[in-house]
Formats: C-alpha cells, structure tokens, sequence
C-alpha cells in the first residue's frame, strides 16, 4: 500500500501523559498536514509542513504540541501534558506541490485522554 | 462567520433521487476548492476537484460561483453507497474545511 499511513491507530492515555504520533506520507509527496477532527466537526489545520520546513501553524497549535519532519519524510505530532479536550481524530495527509495541491488523507490516529 | 460553511443536514433521500449541496466560503483570495468524501469513522477521501468552469464526474457535478462565494455538488441517480458525510475544502494557504453535510440514502 503506498498511501499514507499512521500509527497508531488508537491511543488511550491518561491526562497529564504525552502522546507522539507518526505520519509516513506518500513517497513522493513534498507537502505533510497535520489535522484534528472532533464528532460533527470537519479536520481542523493544524501545521503544515513543505519538505523538512514547518511552514505554518495554527492558532489552534498550543505549546503543548509540537510537530516535526527532520528529513522531509515522516513527520511525528508530540502533544504533552495531555487534556481531555485533546481527544480527538488526529489526520495526517500529503500532497505535491502543483497547481492544485490535492491532499491525500491517512487513516488518523484516534485518541482518547481519560 | 465562519470560513466555510455547509448545511449540515442530514439529507435523508430515496434511491434514484438528485440531491444537491450547497457550500459558502468567506474569503475571496480562495484559490482551490474540492468536495471530499468521508465515511463514517474514517479518514476524508477526495470525491472531486471543482473547476471555475465546472465540471462533471458521472453522476457528480460541482460548480464554483465566484462571485457569490459559494461552491455546489449535485449528485444524480443516487445510490444506497453514496451514504456519507460531503465535505466541503476551500484552499488559500492552507485547507479549510466545512463541517459537512450528511447524505443517507434510503431503498
């Protein structure tokens, strides 16, 4: 399979923990993002990054989280010092820069902080 | 106003039926706009591209009115499978998304 993928996929922790996550993009793709998506809520941005750049962040991304891709190929979103309000579905997608930079979506990691 | 926002239904409509969804969008400067699909507890896949022209994929069409800031998905002859959630994404810097409409189709 060569699309994105994530792992893990379901993560169970108890508040105060940290979490990390990994996102492998599609091989060729530049472009990595990172999402969150609540119950009847569309993914909400969160950071993004163009090879091992970290090019945006949302207001959305307290200083608990941190997201990196040192060689511009995977990417890991640490969250520390984790909240109940953290759970969520966390997306991650790729695309190729071009004239529509269409995203491709992995299978999100679902957590939940107790 | 938020920066995208769709009806959120939920669409309940027979098989066969054309049902159409609706989507605005608050900034002008927006440079790309798609109409993705997501299932139920799974990750958003992308259904269509949507073009100033507009375009057609089968029994999908989407336009794009620039001007009134509203992009539109119309699915004809609908099928028991096409029962998900329709996300609206809007591109300017980064992608936003709409909080979705739902569709069920019905037998």
């Amino acid at each position: 399979d060569t699309g994105v993928s994530q792992d893990p996929r379901h993560k169970i922790t108890k508040r105060g923990q940290n979490v990390t996550f990994r996102c492998d993009p599609i091989s060729e793709h530049n472009r990595l993002y990172w999402y969150r998506q609540t119950l009847g809520q569309g993914p909400e941005f969160l950071t993004y990054f163009q090879n091992e750049a970290q090019l945006e962040k949302s207001r959305l991304l307290s200083d608990r989280f941190s997201a990196e891709r040192p060689k511009g190929s995977f990417s890991t979103l640490e969250i520390q010092r984790t909240e109940q309000g953290d759970s969520a579905m966390y997306l991650c997608a790729s695309s190729l820069v071009g004239p529509t930079d269409t995203q491709y979506f992995g299978p999100g990691t679902r957590l939940t902080v107790l | 106003r938020k920066e995208v926002e769709q009806d959120p239904g939920p669409f309940n409509v027979p098989e066969g039926a054309t049902v159409a969804f609706n989507c605005t969008y608050s900034n002008s400067a927006s440079q790309s706009f798609f109409w993705y699909r997501q299932d139920c507890r799974k990750e958003p896949k992308l259904l269509m591209s949507v073009y100033s022209s507009g375009n057609e994929d089968g029994r999908f069409t989407a336009q794009l009115n620039r001007a009134s800031q509203y992009i539109s998905l119309l699915i004809r002859d609908s099928k028991l499978s096409d029962s998900a959630t329709y996300l609206c994404v809007v591109n300017w810097n980064d992608m936003r998304f709409g909080a979705g409409t739902r569709l069920t189709v019905k037998p």
